[in-house]
């Protein structure tokens, strides 16, 4: 089975610090996700990648930025974290381009951010 | 743009009874939709993808309908266990977005009692 793997499961950051969310797959899939998940929001995509060093803004890209330096590896990253960044992150991954599996996704099992 | 709804936001039902779960989208130009199921503090699984051109999908006791023309699908779940217990939601793919964007309701969170 695909599988893909979120570093922390819980965390605690203060408002102001560096905050890195680390996502790894072991099915070289192509395309990776990172979605937020808030009550009565749903998930709403932040960014994605569809190839090592790609990426594209999803919905809510402000106050976010991705690195995708590896194929199996794509890294959230919040430059200065605030509260309204708490929140559960969801890490996904597909294959396939476009009119293929893309839409197969798998998830990781989140993170859930805190931000004092 | 597109918008996905599902109502209710909850639903708590006895064991064995069958059940249906409401999905409802805006803009009837889909490319697929998708149904998943969510585990307190887990990531999401999928269930059952269904075609813009397919009418229906089925998995063991799961069946999922779509119908584009009124922006409706339905995930109908046949005698509901305790282990049903968990969260649905659907997602929806554009047909003009070539990105692989799913666009996701809320969920609706499902308590089969035993």
């Amino acid at each position: 089975d695909v599988k893909v793997t979120q570093s922390s499961r819980y965390l605690v950051k203060r408002t102001g610090e560096k905050v890195f969310l680390e996502c790894v797959q072991d099915m070289d899939h192509e395309n990776m996700f990172w979605y937020r998940q808030d009550p009565g929001l749903g998930l709403r995509l932040i960014y994605f990648s569809y190839d090592v060093k790609m990426k594209e803004k999803g919905d809510i890209p402000e106050g976010y930025s991705v690195s995708r330096e590896k194929k199996e590896r794509f890294s959230l990253i919040l430059e200065s974290a605030s509260t309204n960044q708490t929140s559960m992150y969801l890490c996904a991954s597909s294959w396939g381009t476009f009119g293929s599996g893309a839409n197969v996704l798998t998830f990781g099992a989140g993170s859930r951010l805190t931000v004092l | 743009k597109q918008e996905v709804t599902q109502i209710p936001a909850a639903l708590s039902v006895p064991e064995g009874e069958n059940l249906v779960l409401n999905c409802s989208f805006t803009d009837s130009a889909i490319y697929n939709l998708q149904w998943f199921r969510q585990d307190p503090g887990k990531g999401l699984t999928s269930l059952l993808l269904i075609q813009s051109s397919q009418r229906e999908q089925t998995s063991g006791r799961l069946n999922a309908s779509l119908d584009k023309s009124s922006g409706r699908s339905t995930l109908y779940i046949a005698a509901s266990q305790p282990g049903d217990s968990a969260t649905y939601l659907c997602a929806v793919r554009l047909s003009m977005d070539s990105s692989y964007k799913l666009i996701f309701g809320s969920g609706t969170r499902l308590l089969v009692r035993p």
